[in-house]
């Protein structure tokens, strides 16, 4: 069955670049019937979608995060990140991966939800 | 933008009784956008239901949602122990993309 992991530093400095990876594993990144997608949580707090990559490497993030967000694929590995910059302690959060149901060949069909997350990476701020 | 309001915020109940949480949109959106999802303390969230009243796999069938418009609602017939959780409603649209709901914890009482 389809797994995904995230990974990279637990501890980014204010100002700086976190960098996340989700490695896939039991099918292809490069499936047409599915967005990848990056989502944090607070501790404590609700969820936050934060953005999603489609197999062609067309890219789709919240407003809110826009301006500093950028996901991309490595299909050779199988996987696909997450940068974020100029990060502040508002951006500590567990971050998960999860892959998106309900795409068709690239296009946003129906019955759209996040069926499989990775565990969650917990990421903190602090110098 | 359409934002998710859940309530209540905590619902305190026993083993064996039926939950009825509430997810309310600010708008009417599509059904078929419509999922919830369970989360437990340290885990990552689970899908229970897409498209506003379809279950996810794997799901009992004790997890049903329902509604159409603006208003849906998940609902646990018979509370089991390990339904103790926080769940998420959640809604596509265009912009902004993905949003989730504040959630509604439940609780033993």
């Amino acid at each position: 069955q389809v797994q995904l992991q995230e990974s990279g530093p637990g501890l980014v400095q204010p100002s700086q670049t976190l960098s996340l990876t989700c490695t896939v594993s039991g099918g292809s990144i490069t499936s047409g019937s599915y967005y990848w997608s990056w989502i944090r949580q607070p501790a404590g707090k609700g969820l936050e979608w934060i953005g999603r990559i489609y197999a062609s490497g067309s890219t789709s993030y919240n407003p809110s995060l826009k301006s500093r967000v950028t996901i991309s694929m490595d299909r050779s590995q199988n996987q696909f990140s997450l940068s974020l910059t100029s990060v502040t302690a508002a951006d500590m959060a567990t971050y998960y991966c999860a892959r998106v149901k309900g795409v068709v060949r690239g296009v946003i069909s129906s019955d759209l939800a996040f069926d499989i997350w990775g565990h969650g990476t917990r990421v903190t701020v602090s110098s | 933008e359409v934002v998710l309001t859940q309530s209540p915020g905590t619902l305190s109940l026993s083993p064996g009784e039926r939950a009825t949480l509430s997810c309310r949109a600010s708008q009417i959106v599509t059904s078929s956008f419509l999922a919830w999802y369970q989360q437990k303390p340290g885990q990552a969230p689970r899908l229970l239901i897409y498209g506003a009243t379809r279950r996810a796999a794997g799901v009992p069938d004790r997890f049903s949602g329902s509604g159409s418009g603006a208003d849906f609602t998940l609902t646990i017939s018979r509370l089991e122990p390990e339904d103790f959780a926080v769940y998420y409603c959640q809604h596509y649209s265009s912009s902004p993309g993905f949003t989730f709901g504040p959630g509604t914890k439940v609780d033993i009482k």
